[in-house]
């Protein structure tokens, strides 16, 4: 069973920084990008930016770039949101979601077929 | 990129069907067949309904079907059950990025 499991909730200051972790099992991690996604309170979804474990290779929402920071370390099936300095703003829930490339006749695919259950991140001083 | 336009809310009663729209540009829904569908219950994680325009994943019910029209997509819910009850976000790949919709709140009467 495809499962991603994210940290826990958070609570920041304006300043600080913070890292939030994605665990992926039941797949394989490398092969499936991982994307996070924002939800502010009683607010919609907005695409952060997702990347490749394989290669690391790394794209950002032109709305986000430079104001967090997407990981993976593929020895712990992990991926990371990184802020160097929280902002209130940045108060929401983060969900990460999975990307499988290829469907089954090798096609590429853009949807994402599997979410964490999301991480609370309140920042407030 | 802007996103993606869908109306504040949508309503019907049981057993009757509704349609939310979802409106792009030709760089986004007009340009690929790449369009999802979300559900997102209050207080849980988005769940895929509908990917690539029309395509249901394995477990989804067939209450549920995708269109598109040059470049508004559509959701549509037949027979609509209270358990249909949720905000519904669509989805366009577009250019290395991903677009979502403000969202649609679907209350059943």
């Amino acid at each position: 069973e495809v499962q991603l499991v994210q940290s826990g909730p958070e609570e920041k200051k304006p300043g600080e920084s913070l890292r939030i972790s994605c665990k992926g099992s039941g797949y394989t991690f490398a092969n499936n990008w991982i994307a996070w996604v924002r939800q502010r309170p009683g607010k919609g979804l907005e695409w952060l930016g997702i990347i490749y474990p394989a290669d690391y290779e790394t794209t950002y929402s032109p709305s986000f770039q430079g104001r967090v920071a997407i990981s993976v370390d593929r020895s712990v099936s992990t991926a990371y949101l990184r802020w160097s300095s929280l902002k209130a703003s940045d108060t929401a829930i983060y969900y990460c979601a999975r990307r499988d490339p290829y469907d089954y006749t090798g096609n590429y695919q853009f949807h994402f077929d599997h979410w964490g259950q999301g991480s609370l991140v309140t920042v407030s001083s | 990129q802007s996103a993606l336009t869908q109306p504040a809310s949508v309503s019907g009663s049981p057993g009757q069907s509704i349609t939310i729209s979802c409106t792009g540009t030709s760089r986004d829904v007009g340009g690929y067949n790449y369009v999802s569908w979300y559900q997102q219950h209050p207080g849980k994680a988005p769940r895929l309904m509908i990917y690539d325009v029309n395509h249901r994943p394995s477990g989804v019910s067939s209450r549920f079907s995708g269109s598109k029209s040059g470049s508004t997509a559509s959701l549509t819910i037949s027979g609509l059950q209270a358990e249909d009850e949720a905000d519904y976000y669509c989805s366009s790949y577009t250019r290395n990025i991903w677009l979502f919709g403000g969202g649609t709140k679907l209350t059943v009467l």
